[in-house]
């Protein structure tokens, strides 16, 4: 399965936008990238899902260059409520979590 | 509406104990999931199945059954053989073919006393 590697925490301001990074170099041919979201003691949401160039949705969008081996998910103009836990995913039947990303908004 | 349902919410045993956490779908998705999480941590596959009758252990699954009789359902029994079940418990579905979108539950946290 192919191992995902983004950043521990990030931290930003309300109104800004956040790209958080994800690579992952072993990527298959068959695999997709989805993004989740986490807040304390819930399950994961679903925010976003792609398999090449870019994906945009009502929530974010989501960049993967043509040698997929990275993506980015870029969140527009964060507010406090985007304060979470967020996970970068690669795979086809069974998805393997990392630690995921801690992302900190503040007034 | 369509969701996935876990219950209880939080559950509490004793050691030595067996403890069966029950998830149900109803949006007649073919694969289920079972995840366990600790404090800060990502989620760790205990099982999944991918159809009816059949079920592939993931990467923890020692201490652990499953068992799935029916499409909607997909119980996660914590044996005794479980050296630290204290965590909180996440099940998922997904509808399979290329739907790679996961569906979650709200968790059941569990502590063992």
């Amino acid at each position: 399965l192919a191992k995902t590697t983004q950043p521990i925490s990030m931290d930003s301001y309300e109104g800004q936008e956040v790209n958080i990074t994800c690579s992952h170099n072993n990527i298959a041919t068959n695999d997709y990238i989805t993004w989740y979201q986490q807040f304390p003691s819930q399950g994961p949401r679903f925010i976003i899902q792609g398999y090449k160039t870019k994906v945009t949705n009502e929530v974010a969008s989501l960049f993967i260059p043509a040698d997929r081996k990275s993506s980015t998910l870029s969140l527009p103009r964060v507010s406090l409520s985007d304060t979470a836990v967020y996970y970068c995913l690669v795979g086809f039947q069974k998805l393997v979590f990392g630690t995921g990303t801690r992302l900190l908004v503040s007034p | 509406d369509g969701g996935i349902t876990q219950s209880p919410k939080y559950l509490f045993r004793k050691e030595g104990q067996n403890v069966t956490l029950s998830c149900e779908q109803n949006l007649n998705h073919d694969a289920m999931y079972w995840y366990r999480q600790d404090p800060g941590q990502g989620l760790r596959l205990i099982y999944y199945s991918q159809i009816v009758n059949d079920f592939q252990k993931g990467d923890i699954a020692e201490g652990y059954s499953v068992s799935r009789e029916k499409k909607e359902s997909f119980p996660l029994t914590v044996t005794s053989a479980q050296k630290n079940p204290t965590a909180f418990y996440l099940c998922a579905s997904r509808a399979g073919g290329t739907d790679y979108g996961y569906t979650f539950g709200s968790g059941t946290r569990l502590t063992v006393v």
